[in-house]
């Protein structure tokens, strides 16, 4: 029974490329969460979706960043235009059904942009 | 305002001692959890304690839950080199609707050999 996938695991941008973060969550699981996290510090809400809707999306910067989980596919979280502030851990989560409480997360996807 | 602070920021004990780490909230929750987050890995969630639950076990982890102080504790007894990691309490928003999850700036554990 695996895990959350997340790919790529790393992953370095120049300013201004964008950067595309894949999420397949657990077998199951149609509720999807995104938090970043910046070095020693602890993660940060970002987006939380459920099969092809947009549930709160109260953390996610206004501009450059958009988020989805399609019908059929892993969930994507995009970042345009990427800048320097972006270089971050960025991780998926994933839950069965509301409200479970528990999030099984993945590895996450550190970004670098140089 | 920032939810689930844990303290201390940072503990170094010796193998076989106990540790304990806090952390406060402020707001109504439905549950708060505890996960593990090892030096550049993901978080591993460790335990999930309800409002209505005053403290919870599993294994070597103790975790006690006070509502009216708004806050929550995580016991490591006999403690192990392997449990050296980063320990956050995460606290869900208390309200219909959304499901994020709030993280601390979590406690860092040393356990030394």
């Amino acid at each position: 029974n695996a895990g959350v996938m997340q790919n790529p695991r790393h992953l370095v941008r120049r300013r201004g490329q964008e950067a595309r973060l894949r999420c397949s969550p657990m077998k199951g699981h149609s509720h999807v969460y995104w938090y970043r996290q910046l070095p020693e510090e602890g993660l940060k809400f970002m987006v939380y979706l459920q099969k092809e809707n947009i549930i709160d999306e109260s953390g996610m910067p206004k501009e450059r960043f958009s988020a989805e989980f399609p019908k059929e596919g892993p969930s994507i979280l995009r970042i345009q235009q990427v800048v320097r502030g972006d270089s971050a851990a960025y991780f998926c989560a994933s839950s069965r059904t509301r409200p479970s409480g528990e999030q099984f997360f993945g590895p996450g996807t550190r970004l670098t942009v140089l | 305002s920032q939810q689930g602070e844990e303290d201390p920021q940072a503990l170094s004990i010796q193998e076989g001692e106990n540790a304990t780490m806090n952390c406060s909230y402020k707001t109504s929750i439905n549950n708060l959890q505890w996960y593990r987050q090892n030096s550049g890995r993901g978080l591993v969630h460790l335990i999930l304690i309800r409002s209505n639950e005053r403290e919870k076990h599993s294994g070597r982890l103790r975790v006690t839950l006070d509502t009216s102080k708004k806050s929550s504790s995580l016991l490591i007894t006999a403690s192990r080199a392997a449990d050296t990691a980063s320990y956050f309490c995460a606290t869900d928003a208390g309200s219909s609707g959304s499901e994020k999850l709030v993280f601390g700036k979590g406690t860092k554990l040393t356990v030394n050999p």
